[in-house]
């Protein structure tokens, strides 16, 4: 049964627009979040995360919101480019442990 | 900017063969995971090593997978014999056993199983 769980397997925005892709989760227990972007023949590369201590945290153009009543977090790309085309993967650990559970990915693609 | 190494980045065989993936972490870091991406899974924990001991292999077959690290430049996993629905991308992750330090990934191996 997943634990993390990417509802939507693709996305399509325009550029300049919002992108919103979104992660649920069933552990109670996790409470360290991540996100990872992954382009074609290369591997998945750290992105941005969030604590549950924290509701939002924001870099650049990226930001995440986690929602712990509701077990949801989403990824916020404001404004989109078409770099940002690649497939997301949302993780998320517990307390003590090291190992990301990952969901299966949400590809999104950024038109110009 | 260090990377994690793996090699070979494609594998074409048929059934039956033995296959070796090999990883060379990043340098200084004391964790070394094992992903295999498929469609229906996303990226799916085989195995999981801190300080070359093996900590967690509970999502790899056991049967036909191994994983090793002989030192702690290399690691790595074998499947012998192989089988087409073995065909996946496998992914080698490092870092470092500090909590919430995320994961350095390798650029996959592809492999196919004729």
């Amino acid at each position: 049964d997943q634990q993390v769980k990417q509802n939507s397997p693709s996305l399509s925005v325009q550029e300049g627009r919002i992108s919103i892709l979104n992660c649920d989760y069933t552990n109670s227990m996790f409470d360290y979040f991540l996100w990872y972007k992954k382009y074609p023949a290369e591997g998945p590369t750290f992105l941005i995360s969030i604590s549950s201590i924290k509701d939002k945290n924001e870099d650049g153009r990226f930001t995440v919101f986690l929602n712990k009543s509701a077990k949801h977090l989403s990824l916020h790309i404001v404004p989109s480019q078409p770099g940002d085309s690649a497939v997301y993967f949302c993780a998320a650990s517990d307390r003590g442990s090291y190992i990301p559970t990952f969901g299966r990915g949400t590809s999104l693609i950024v038109h110009p | 900017d260090a990377r994690v190494t793996q090699t070979p980045r494609h594998k074409v065989t048929e059934m039956g063969q033995e296959v070796t993936m090999r990883c060379q972490p990043i340098l200084g870091h004391n964790t070394v995971f094992w992903y295999r991406q498929t469609m229906m899974q996303g990226l799916e924990l085989l195995a999981y090593f801190r300080n070359r001991a093996p900590l967690d292999d509970s999502g790899m077959p056991k049967d036909r997978f191994s994983a090793e690290m002989p030192d702690a430049t290399l690691a790595t996993l074998k499947i012998q014999p192989s089988e087409p629905r073995d065909s996946a991308v496998y992914f080698c992750a490092s870092g470092l056993d500090r909590m919430r330090q995320p994961q350095h990934f390798g650029d996959g191996t592809r492999l196919s199983i004729l």
